[in-house]
C-alpha cells in the first residue's frame, strides 16, 4: 500500500458504543494528524503527533482519545459519542509539523445514531 | 481571529472559463508556509502547492497558477480554461507556528 490509508471507510455507531479509527502512513513521515470535517463547517484540526508525541490538542472532548504507537500508525478511540460527532474524520501525515505539506487519507465517514 | 480567509464560499463557472480563488492570510512571523489543497467529491484532500514566505515567485503548473503577494498577504489560485474535473472544494492553508486552514471555496464547473 502507498500513501495514507484509513479504516474503516464508513462507521455507524450508537452513542454507547466504543470503536476505533485506524490510520497508517507508508511515506516515512514523522508527523501525523487527525481532522474532523463536518458539513458546512471548516476543517477542524483535532490532534497533532510528532515522533509519536502529542504536540497539539485543540480542545477536543475527552470522548475522543488518540493513540500513536509508532510514527506509521495513528488511532482515534471513540466512546460515548454524540450525534453531533457525526462527520468525516481525516488522517494526514507530513515529514515534519512545520514546513512540509500534508498527505491525507480518504477519511472515515462516521455516523452516530 | 481567523488566520486564513477565503472570502468566496462558492464559485460556479462554465467549462473553459477561468476562475480565481482568493486567499488572504494573517501572521506576524517572517517565516511561514502557504499551501493549497483540493478536495474532490470523493473526499480525499490532495496537496497542490507549497510556498515559503521567502519565495514570492509565481508558479504555473499546467492550467493551475498561483500568485503570492506578501505586500497584500495574499496567495491566490487561478484555474485557466476550467474543466468539469476541477469541480471540488479548494482549501488554502498557512503554517507559521501553527497550522490553519481556510474555510474552503466550492468550485462547480458546468459543462
Amino acid at each position: 500500500e502507498t500513501g495514507v490509508t484509513q479504516t474503516p471507510r464508513h462507521l455507524v455507531m450508537g452513542m454507547t458504543n466504543k470503536k476505533s479509527l485506524k490510520c497508517e502512513q507508508h511515506l516515512g513521515h514523522n508527523a501525523m494528524y487527525w481532522y474532523k470535517q463536518s458539513a458546512k463547517k471548516p476543517l477542524e484540526l483535532m490532534f497533532v503527533y510528532s515522533l509519536e508525541e502529542r504536540v497539539e490538542n485543540n480542545s477536543v472532548p475527552s470522548r475522543f482519545s488518540p493513540e500513536c504507537p509508532n510514527s506509521s500508525h495513528l488511532f482515534l478511540h471513540l466512546h460515548t459519542l454524540q450525534p453531533e460527532d457525526s462527520a468525516l474524520y481525516l488522517c494526514a501525515s507530513s515529514l515534519t509539523t512545520s514546513e512540509y505539506e500534508q498527505y491525507f487519507g480518504p477519511g472515515t465517514r462516521l455516523t452516530v445514531t | 481571529a481567523q488566520k486564513v480567509t477565503q472570502a468566496q464560499t462558492e464559485i460556479s463557472v462554465v467549462e473553459k472559463e477561468d476562475v480565481t480563488l482568493d486567499c488572504v492570510y494573517e501572521t506576524r512571523d517572517t517565516t511561514y508556509y502557504l499551501f493549497w489543497y483540493k478536495q474532490p467529491p470523493s473526499g480525499e484532500l490532495v496537496f497542490l502547492i507549497r510556498r515559503n514566505s521567502f519565495d514570492e515567485q509565481n508558479e504555473i503548473s499546467g492550467r493551475y497558477s498561483w500568485n503570492f503577494q506578501k505586500s497584500t498577504s495574499s496567495f491566490n489560485f487561478t484555474i485557466t480554461a476550467s474543466q468539469v474535473v476541477d469541480s471540488a472544494v479548494y482549501f488554502c492553508a498557512l503554517n507559521d507556528y501553527k497550522l490553519s486552514f481556510g474555510a474552503g471555496t466550492t468550485v462547480t464547473v458546468r459543462a
